[in-house]
């Protein structure tokens, strides 16, 4: 069974710094891994899709990278700012049919 | 090009009631998959649509069901309510052709008294 597991669970950094997000996952039989973003009460807003295949996913300040042997994803984001601040969850789908796995998520909080 | 659309945003029903939810996928999309997000947790999959068809079911009793209609829009329908279904249901949408991506509505928030 399908475990993924995201540490830490909150996160503090001051604007400017450099935010690194890790997600693991147990069965590396992985699909696609993609990474969500989560504002309070809100639904997810998609950030990156990395196929298996992939090892990373940029786009604008975000990298993802993607290690399927370890079990790992890291998503990277550069010169943070306060509205950054969310809840990031990262998921895993087993097949192209889209059913995923989720962590429990990162809350991050960037301070002014 | 409207994404995921989903009604109501919130309701609040009476323990043993019965409720249903909707959701309009975004356009081009074929699949719809229903998740159960409790405070603090990850979403958790209640079961997918495909063709009108349930595809996969996650751990959830048959309390849960669901139906999907020839333009792709679903319906989430939730009987005998109990307080433990207080949550924001979820739903996100996909292409079967396209590599399994998923886009997500904004949720309804689900409060049972």
């Amino acid at each position: 069974k399908q475990e993924v597991t995201q540490i830490p669970a909150a996160l503090s950094v001051p604007e400017g710094e450099n935010l690194v997000l890790n997600c693991s996952f147990t069965d590396s039989a992985i699909y696609n891994l993609q990474w969500f973003r989560q504002d309070p009460g809100k639904g997810l807003t998609s950030l990156l899709l990395i196929q298996s295949s992939q090892r990373e996913q940029t786009s604008g300040r975000l990298n993802a990278s993607l290690d399927k042997s370890s079990g790992r994803s890291t998503l990277y984001i550069a010169a943070s700012q306060p509205g950054d601040s969310a809840t990031y969850l990262c998921a895993v789908s087993g097949d192209s049919w889209g059913k995923l796995q989720f962590g429990a998520g990162t809350q991050v909080v960037v301070t002014p | 090009d409207a994404g995921v659309t989903q009604s109501p945003t919130h309701l609040i029903k009476t323990r043993g009631q019965q409720v249903t939810l909707r959701c309009s996928p975004k356009s081009g999309h074929d699949t719809v998959s229903w998740y159960q997000q409790a405070l603090g947790q990850g979403p958790q999959f209640i079961f997918q649509y495909y063709e009108e068809e349930e595809r996969q079911r996650g751990n959830f009793p048959d309390r849960f069901s669901g139906h999907q209609f020839p333009n792709y829009s679903s319906e989430l329908n939730v009987n005998a309510l109990w307080l433990g279904d207080s949550a924001l249901y979820l739903c996100a949408s996909s292409f079967s052709g396209r590599y399994g991506e998923a886009f997500f509505g904004q949720g309804t928030r689900l409060t049972v008294v």
